[in-house]
């Protein structure tokens, strides 16, 4: 069955730490990887995206993403993240079926 | 060139009442979809639309709800009688269509019933 799996609902950095939101899916060929972030009350921004080719992508705001076959795993990662980076994220796929299935989401929270 | 475009973006019904959600898509862009977001959780597809065609509904309940996207006008997502477990944010995402994959969203609607 095709699904995705967002392990931590919650985590806590303090700023200036790194940081990495874990995500999996289960499918049997390589789907298309997106996260996407909200902020409270607003709806969802593109953060990177992954079709294919380098399997490490950079995004907007200091993200990055590595794409790993063998783990069935596209984790995202910042090196240091500001307080402004508190919200919610998103791991969604892209299956082939014309339509994104979202994970439940990672709720980040920064303390200073 | 505008972003996807929902209203309104915040409506309240009692129970009993009809529910109509509006979304228009980015310029360019023939594809829609709608997703419903309950408290907590992440997002769920209820309908994927093309102009006047539903391609993919899998996702929609099977009574109450319906979804159009005219030739012309804003796609509406329809829900009629609403129940307390209505209470959700919606929304819409709209693509070109092309290999590009990527879906683009609206801030949404938020929907509480009473």
């Amino acid at each position: 069955a095709q699904s995705v799996t967002q392990p931590d609902i919650h985590i806590t950095v303090s700023e200036g730490a790194s940081l990495e939101l874990r995500c999996n899916y289960s499918y049997g060929a390589t789907p298309y990887l997106f996260w996407y972030v909200q902020s409270p009350g607003q709806g969802l921004q593109l953060l990177l995206k992954y079709f294919s080719g380098d399997t490490l992508v950079q995004g907007i705001k200091g993200f990055e993403a590595e794409f790993k076959r063998s783990q069935s795993s596209f984790n995202l990662r910042k090196p240091s993240v500001h307080w402004s980076d508190a919200a919610e994220y998103f791991c969604a796929v892209y299956f082939g079926n014309e339509k994104l299935t979202f994970g439940t989401g990672t709720r980040l929270t920064i303390i200073p | 060139n505008a972003g996807v475009m929902q209203n309104p973006r915040h409506l309240v019904r009692r129970r009993g009442q009809e529910a109509r959600l509006r979304c228009s898509p980015m310029k360019g862009h023939s594809h829609v979809y709608w997703y419903r977001q309950l408290p907590e959780e992440g997002l769920k597809f209820m309908v994927y639309l093309q102009k006047e065609n539903i391609i993919d509904e899998s996702g929609m309940p099977k009574e109450r709800f319906s979804a159009e996207f005219p030739k012309e006008g804003p796609s509406i997502l329809r829900i009629q009688q609403v129940v307390r477990g209505d209470s959700a944010a919606y929304f819409c995402a709209s693509s070109p269509g092309t290999s590009d994959y990527e879906q683009y969203f609206g801030p949404g609607t938020r929907l509480t019933v009473t």
